[in-house]
Parts: structure tokens; C-alpha cells; sequence
């Protein structure tokens, strides 16, 4: 299974935007890339993915760079509430089951 | 929205107790799966399921099965809770749609907290 790469922990101010950053050198080119992101006590929930192109959606951007060996999670105004960590994963596309397999994540700390 | 459910949000079983963690998605999901989260290990895959009585193992499989009679439900089983089996489970489910999953969202239940004494 191809491995993601993040930073262990980033802070960030809150109104002010956050980008996260994943290497996944390794990526194949049937895998998506998706984003989860996980708050104290709970599981975790879907934050955006994609294949080639750039996504956007209401919850946050994410770009992925031409030759798709990295991926940046973007979140335009960071709130409070947007603390947790962050996974970046690589799904692969070649099964019919498109597990995924977690890595350690980014823990995001939003200072007020 | 989609519900994944869990049945039991905090547990407290003995040594050596069969232990069952009921998971329940209302989506007409192909896909299923159980993981478990350690702090320091993250998610880690135990099994995972992509139909009716199908199940493949996930990279934690050893002391536990599953079961998946019906579509909505996947069960995982400790056949005799140790205590290094305390830990929080997550279910999770996704769609196939043409052959393909990884384009799909993943839904994940609220955890069941499982505590082996």
C-alpha cells in the first residue's frame, strides 16, 4: 500500500487560512487521494478527495500537484472548531473495496 | 445523511469473554470495515467486508473474526477478550459504484470503547 507523509502537528491562528501539506511519492495512478479529519472522541469524518484536478468544496480545498507526488489540504478560515487531526490517505482504486489504510496524521492546533 | 451505527459506545468485559461490537449502516453499503485506534498506532485495519458472507482480513486480524449475514450489518467478534484488545473500534462503510470505491466517501460510526479487565 502506497504511505502518506505529513508534519505531526501545525498551529494555526484562528480567520487566518491553513495549508496542509502530503508527500505520497509512491502514489500509483489508480490511487485517490482523500483527506479525513478525526475531533477528540469521535471518528473520523470525510473531508474532501481526488483523483488529478484540484477539488474544492464547503468544507475545504484540496491541490494536488501535477505529477500528483504531493497534496495540499486547504482550509480558508480556520475556526476552533476545525482542532483535530488530519489524515491524508491514498485509496486504491485497482480493488473493488478501496480501503484505507491511515497513516499518523496532522494534528492541527487553531490558537484564538 | 448517512448513519453508521454502533451499538455499544462504552464496554467493560473480563478476560476471556466472547465479545461481539454490532455495526450498522443505513446507506445500502457494499463495503465494511472494523478498525481500531491506539494511541501512538493510529487506525489500524482488522478486517473488512465487500458483500454479503465476503470478508478479507486488514493488517490486525489475529483475535478477532467478523460476521456480515446482511447487507447493513458487519459484526466483529473477540472470541476471548484480552487485555490487549482494550481499545476504541470503528466501523466504517462505503459504496461501490461501477466497479470502483476509492472515488467513494468513507462513513465512520462513533467508536465503541472497549475496556478488557
Amino acid at each position: 500500500d502506497a504511505k502518506t507523509t505529513q508534519p505531526n502537528s501545525m498551529e494555526s491562528n484562528e480567520e487566518e487560512p491553513v495549508h496542509l501539506p502530503c508527500n505520497h511519492s509512491t502514489i500509483s495512478g489508480t490511487d485517490y487521494i482523500h483527506w479525513y479529519r478525526q475531533l477528540p472522541s469521535q471518528g473520523p469524518e470525510y473531508v474532501i478527495h481526488g483523483l488529478t484536478s484540484n477539488v474544492n468544496n464547503r468544507m475545504a480545498s484540496l491541490a494536488i500537484a501535477e505529477d500528483r507526488k504531493s497534496s495540499t489540504l486547504i482550509l480558508h478560515r480556520a475556526t476552533l472548531r476545525d482542532a483535530a487531526v488530519y489524515y491524508c490517505i491514498l485509496r486504491d482504486g485497482s480493488g473493488n473495496t478501496g480501503k484505507l489504510i491511515f497513516g499518523q496524521g496532522t494534528t492541527l492546533q487553531v490558537k484564538p | 445523511d448517512v448513519k453508521v451505527t454502533q451499538s455499544s459506545r462504552y464496554l467493560v468485559k473480563r478476560t476471556g469473554e466472547k465479545v461481539f461490537l454490532e455495526c450498522v449502516q443505513d446507506m445500502d453499503h457494499e463495503n465494511m470495515f472494523w478498525y481500531r485506534q491506539d494511541p501512538g498506532l493510529g487506525l489500524r485495519l482488522i478486517y473488512f467486508s465487500y458483500d454479503v458472507k465476503m470478508k478479507e482480513k486488514g493488517d490486525i486480524p489475529e483475535g478477532y473474526s467478523v460476521s456480515r449475514e446482511k447487507k447493513e450489518r458487519f459484526s466483529l467478534i473477540l472470541e476471548s477478550a484480552s487485555t490487549n484488545q482494550t481499545s476504541m473500534y470503528l466501523c466504517a462503510s462505503s459504496r461501490t459504484l461501477a466497479g470502483l470505491a476509492a472515488g467513494n466517501t468513507i462513513y465512520f460510526g462513533e467508536g465503541s470503547w472497549l475496556t478488557v479487565v
